[in-house]
């Protein structure tokens, strides 16, 4: 089946320093790819949409210049946490699109996540 | 706007038995997908189940099946034989169509329901 892969699993950074996560799509083209924020016993909260070649769409309240989110190939999306402080440590989730034919055939693959520490 | 809604935070059920998980939604769209997905500790999010809401008959995948209720807005998930690995959080999302919104589209989620199989 369709595969997601999420890199790093776990990073530990420095406040101000930036960090980089990118999400690859194994074995099938994502046109676009999603960003989401996890904090602990709580659901997901979308950060932006990330469509291929084109500016991510982000949510209301999603810092651009805080989050950049880079959509260059049809397999690979990065998020860069840039300026990292202690409120950004979060688990961090992507997740493709996958759609293969008609649009009943959609389905959506997600990253193991990212567990991001900012000391 | 959307709005999915898990009035159960947490549950429990002793292995080998039948749990059902609640989850009501609320759109004005006739054509969208109803999903459950099983986040273990793993934290890593698995697809559970998937409906396309024009589809009268319920989905089933082995133990697991939905009671769709589309005039009800109502998609409950029922697992059976409950095992220690279902212990996870559980978490309803809404998409709508690709037909009736294109590209970007999102899932809208529920806060979950933390799932505990007890021995």
């Amino acid at each position: 089946g369709a595969v997601v892969s999420q890199h790093p699993s776990r990073v530990i950074c420095k406040s101000g320093t930036s960090v980089k996560i990118e999400c690859r799509s194994l074995d099938f083209q994502a046109t676009t790819m999603f960003w989401y924020r996890q904090f602990p016993k709580q659901s997901l909260m979308l950060m932006a949409t990330s469509n291929e070649g084109s500016k991510a769409t982000y949510e209301q309240g999603v810092e651009k210049d805080k989050f950049l989110i880079n959509h260059a190939s049809l397999t690979l999306s990065t998020l860069t946490v840039t300026s990292a402080h202690p409120e950004d440590s979060s688990f961090y989730i992507c997740s493709a699109r996958f759609l293969a034919g008609d649009a009943t055939n959609e389905k959506l693959f997600f990253g193991s996540g990212t567990q991001l520490s900012v000391l | 706007a959307q709005t999915v809604t898990q009035s159960q935070p947490e549950m429990s059920v002793q292995e080998a038995e039948t749990v059902t998980l609640s989850c009501t939604y609320d759109t004005s769209e006739s054509n969208y997908y109803l999903f459950w997905y099983k986040q273990p500790p793993s934290r890593q999010m698995i697809l559970v189940i998937r409906q396309e809401a024009y589809k009268q008959q319920n989905a089933t995948e082995n133990r697991f099946s939905v009671n769709f209720q589309k005039a009800a807005k109502s998609f409950s998930l029922k697992i059976s034989d409950s095992q220690l690995g279902d212990t996870a959080m559980y978490f309803c999302a809404f998409m709508k169509h690709q037909l009736a919104a294109g590209n970007n589209r999102k899932l809208i989620w529920g806060l979950g329901t933390s799932l505990a199989v007890n021995p």
